[in-house]
């Protein structure tokens, strides 16, 4: 089983709508959770830290369930320029380390 | 603030090629430094990791090494490269809470 597994996609939405991802981990020590934003031949660019049970900016949502072992995030009034791949990571209990998941594809259409 | 580097941007070189790739950080003192790959259409890989100067972790056997010379410096080097070792080489940095920040990348194609 991979540590961190998300379901790649694609993610069809038209725009305005709300779309969520989950990503499931299997390190139940981890302490720290991160979304990031990747677009096409680009580096990720982190969008949200969890440390708790969620984190919330502005139409992006993240909430982390420990008894099911998955994150998710939820982005509400999609816009075009939300299309890109949204990858899920877990840090280890050392802090140095983060494992990355492959990347949730979403595309949004006008 | 801080910034990270990376250069070159690009690279074509031939199989059996020397690489040396280079990442430095500006603003920030004692980072953790990182070296991942991704490759076509995958994850991102966790190469190499340091916590200070000449300290280097290796997460996979390969024929790639690192070194971190200077605080803010970390380099991802190759004697030789493979055709298996093309793909999208990137710094990453991080001070507290594991949150890592990346540098712009490099996109290696091994011919």
């Amino acid at each position: 089983r991979k540590e961190v597994e998300q379901d790649p996609g694609p993610f069809n939405v038209p725009e305005g709508a709300t779309v969520a991802f989950n990503c499931t981990y299997s390190n139940s020590a981890s302490q720290s959770f991160f979304w990031y934003r990747q677009d096409c031949r680009k580096e990720p660019k982190l969008l949200m830290s969890v440390y708790s049970s969620g984190n919330e900016d502005g139409r992006f949502t993240a909430q982390l369930n420990r008894a099911s072992q998955y994150i998710s995030l939820l982005i509400r009034d999609s816009k075009l320029s939300d299309s890109a791949t949204y990858l899920c990571a877990q840090g280890s209990g050392g802090y140095q380390k983060v494992t990355f998941g492959t990347g949730t594809k979403l595309q949004v259409i006008p | 603030s801080q910034t990270i580097h990376q250069w070159p941007a690009t690279l074509v070189q031939p199989v059996g090629s020397p690489l040396s790739l280079e990442c430095t950080v500006e603003g920030t003192s004692n980072p953790n430094l990182y070296w991942y790959r991704q490759a076509a259409g995958r994850g991102l890989q966790l190469l190499f990791y340091s916590v200070g100067i000449g300290q280097i972790s290796s997460e996979v056997p390969q024929n790639l090494s690192a070194s971190r010379p200077q605080d803010r410096q970390f380099i991802l080097s190759s004697k030789k490269l493979l055709l298996s070792d093309s793909g999208f080489y990137l710094c990453a940095w991080s001070v507290l809470a594991n949150e890592q920040f990346f540098g712009p990348g490099t996109r290696l194609t091994v011919l």
